[in-house]
């Protein structure tokens, strides 16, 4: 059974970096397939931020293409999130999944609460 | 303002059935059969419940379906049940990344 879980602080100071982990279990991320992070504002819809394949091609929402970078750790069955310079506009649910391709998540984590708030 | 439009809200009686709407351009959703529906009930993640359209993943009842008409696509719910409840959301690959709709609350008479 894949499961993935993030991980990673839970409240960020504005203009810092937003840093999270999923940590993937039931399947070897080296495998096959893409690997990626969707946010969900709170009360508010979903919103993709980015993707990598297991090859270690990356692809970025353009709107946070300049803040954000997804890298992959096959030798921890891991891959990371990072976004730079947040503001309180990037508080949200931060869900990272696994995309068989073509924007079709078909695993995704329990999500994790982060606060951008000094 | 999310790239592909969805209404708000819809709402339907056990048994009935309802569509919900997804409008975007030809630059995703008609430009590429990679539209995909999710459910989210409250405080959990989304669910995967179409793919490529049409497509079905294992465990999804057959009462969710999905359909394209050039740049939009619709998720119909037949034999609506109580635990169709929830909030359902569009994607559609846009050519290296991923659009959403806003979402759709459904409601369940």
């Amino acid at each position: 059974q894949v499961q993935l879980q993030e991980s990673g602080p839970g409240l960020v100071k504005p203009s810092e970096t937003l840093s999270l982990t999923c940590t993937v279990s039931g399947y070897s991320i080296s495998s096959a397939y893409y690997w990626g992070w969707i946010r969900q504002p709170p009360g508010k819809g979903l919103e993709w931020i980015a993707t990598i394949h297991h090859s270690g091609i990356t692809y970025y929402n353009p709107s946070l293409k300049s803040r954000v970078t997804i890298s992959v750790d096959t030798s921890r069955n891991q891959f990371s999130l990072n976004l730079n310079s947040v503001t309180a506009a990037d508080t949200a649910v931060y869900f990272c999944v696994r995309d068989r391709a073509y924007i079709t998540t078909d695993y995704w984590g329990q999500g994790t609460l982060v606060t951008v708030s000094s | 303002q999310s790239a592909l439009t969805q209404p708000p809200s819809a709402s339907g009686s056990p048994g009935q059935s309802v569509t919900i709407s997804c409008t975007g351009t030809s630059s995703d959703v008609g430009g590429y059969n990679y539209v995909s529906w999710y459910q989210q009930h409250p405080g959990k993640a989304p669910k995967l419940m179409i793919y490529e359209v049409t497509k079905r993943p294992s465990g999804v009842p057959d009462r969710f379906s999905g359909s394209k008409s050039g740049n939009t696509a619709s998720l119909t719910v037949s034999g609506l049940q109580a635990d169709d409840e929830a909030d359902y959301y569009c994607a559609s690959y846009a050519g290296d990344k991923g659009v959403f709709g806003g979402g759709t609350k459904l409601t369940v008479l």
